[in-house]
């Protein structure tokens, strides 16, 4: 079976440029995380949707980053206008809902900011 | 609200040493804990997990179990291999139906042949 994809998996791009992350979740699973990973602050969660409405948000840096999920095989991160300070791995994660479920990562993509 | 806190690494072993890194956790509620492990230019993938005190959580020859009155889950491996060289990350959600999780730092294994 198919894990969860992500495209890009590398992206580098000038400052004020912007930048569209996608991710497909694993087929049947209702819920999506978003994740950002530096060394300096590990993994935080940007945004959690299930059955494609966002729950949770709470996460996302400031309005320079938005998500959405238009359908339950796919959704986007778009950054804009990027900063150097988004530089980071950031990782999209499914699972079905439910207490304990395992969330099942992507590979991440590595996004540099110039 | 939760956290968890791991031994600091980085962890060098040789090949056929026995593994431990400790975990414990604080959390309301009655939460899921979980083991993942990133490998070099990979996403996180789960190792092992335990839903309630007293499990114990067995993959690929490391365990964990469930310390309700230690608040812990330290992870173990008898004999490690080079290729268990990674990143390990213990990790809880909240009880009940919580989607949120909550990661610990990380730590760095290497192992040597």
């Amino acid at each position: 079976d198919a894990g969860v994809i992500q495209s890009p998996r590398h992206e580098v791009t000038e400052m004020g440029q912007e930048v569209t992350l996608r991710c497909k979740p694993i087929s049947g699973h209702n819920s999506l995380f978003w994740y950002r990973q530096t060394m300096m602050r590990g993994l935080e969660l940007l945004i959690y949707f299930n059955n494609n409405v966002p729950i949770d948000d709470s996460g996302m840096p400031e309005d320079r980053f938005s998500a959405k999920m238009p359908n339950a095989s796919f959704s986007t991160l778009k950054i804009q206008p990027s900063e150097p300070r988004d530089s980071a791995v950031y990782f999209c994660a499914s699972s079905v809902a439910g207490p304990g479920e395992t969330q099942y990562f992507g590979p991440g993509t590595r996004l540099l900011v110039l | 609200g939760n956290s968890v806190t791991q031994m600091e690494g980085p962890v060098t072993l040789s090949e056929e040493a026995f593994l431990t890194i400790n975990c414990t956790y604080t959390a309301t509620g009655y939460p899921s804990l979980f083991w993942y492990v990133q490998y070099p230019g990979e996403g996180l993938q789960l190792l092992l997990k335990a839903t309630k005190a007293d499990d114990k959580g067995s993959n690929k020859g490391f365990e964990a179990t469930y310390r309700k009155e230690t608040t812990s889950f330290h992870l173990e491996k008898g004999s490690v291999q080079v290729s268990d060289s990674a990143v390990y990350f213990c990790v809880t959600n909240s009880g009940g139906s919580n989607y949120k999780l909550t990661f610990g730092k990380g730590t760095l294994l290497t192992v040597n042949p």
